[in-house]
């Protein structure tokens, strides 16, 4: 199984500074068809999660453009360029190249 | 508009069964790659199963045996038949539809599993 390891588990981030978190693959994510099956997702509580990124770089419909997703092979990073209050949440990265699907453990954004 | 919803979910006791089911519209399930998923209470997010748009599928190891995923073109649904139910299979149960342009995903049913 490929295992997900995201950092920092928790972060707080004054509103209008960026945020960066890091999401590290077991195994290279690059699928035979050439394409990286990498997700971010965010959760609020009591919510379902909602599609960020796909693809790794792809921004899903509706998400804010501050919203960017970088990285290949093994090393992925979901990068907010100007933090807003509304970002609070967890994140959590995603891989679908290889089946188990698997996910990372979650990282908690709060704002200060 | 994409839409799904779950239901189904409920208190049941260790060994017996449910059936989650997710229906859709906006689009079919039977040309559609779906996937179920999970949370505990407090815990991450857990792949459960998944079916191909051609049928093929495949279960997580800790539900293979005991989970049957399956489809109803003509009631647009997805469904997970759970059998031998568990206490570590508590928790919110959430369909998903994967396209090339992202995915979709229910708002969950809860499944809680206690004696």
């Amino acid at each position: 199984d490929i295992v997900m390891t995201q950092s920092p588990l928790s972060l707080s981030v004054t509103p209008g500074q960026p945020a960066s978190i890091s999401c590290k693959s077991s195994q290279s994510l690059l699928h035979s068809d050439g394409k990286a099956y990498l997700n971010w997702y965010v959760q609020k509580p009591g919510q379902a999660p909602k599609l960020l990124m796909y693809e790794v770089s792809d921004r899903f419909s509706g998400v804010p453009d501050r919203f960017s997703g970088s990285g290949s092979e093994t090393d992925f990073t979901l990068k907010i360029s100007r933090v807003e209050a509304e970002d609070v949440g967890l994140y959590y990265c995603m891989q679908r190249t290889q089946i188990p699907i698997t996910f990372g453990q979650g990282t908690r954004l709060e704002i200060k | 508009e994409v839409q799904l919803v779950e239901s189904g979910g409920g208190l049941v006791q260790p060994g017996g069964s449910l059936r989650l089911s997710c229906a859709a519209s906006g689009f079919g399930v039977s040309n559609s790659y779906m996937i179920w998923f999970r949370q505990a209470p407090g815990k991450g997010l857990e792949w459960v199963s998944l079916i191909y748009s051609g049928g093929i599928t495949n279960y997580a190891d800790s539900v293979r045996g005991r989970f049957t995923i399956s489809r109803d073109n003509s009631k647009n649904t997805l469904y997970l038949q759970m059998n031998s139910l568990r206490v570590e299979d508590t928790g919110v149960y959430y369909c998903s539809r994967t396209q090339e342009t992202g995915d979709s995903w229910g708002q969950g049913t809860l499944v809680t599993v206690s004696s």
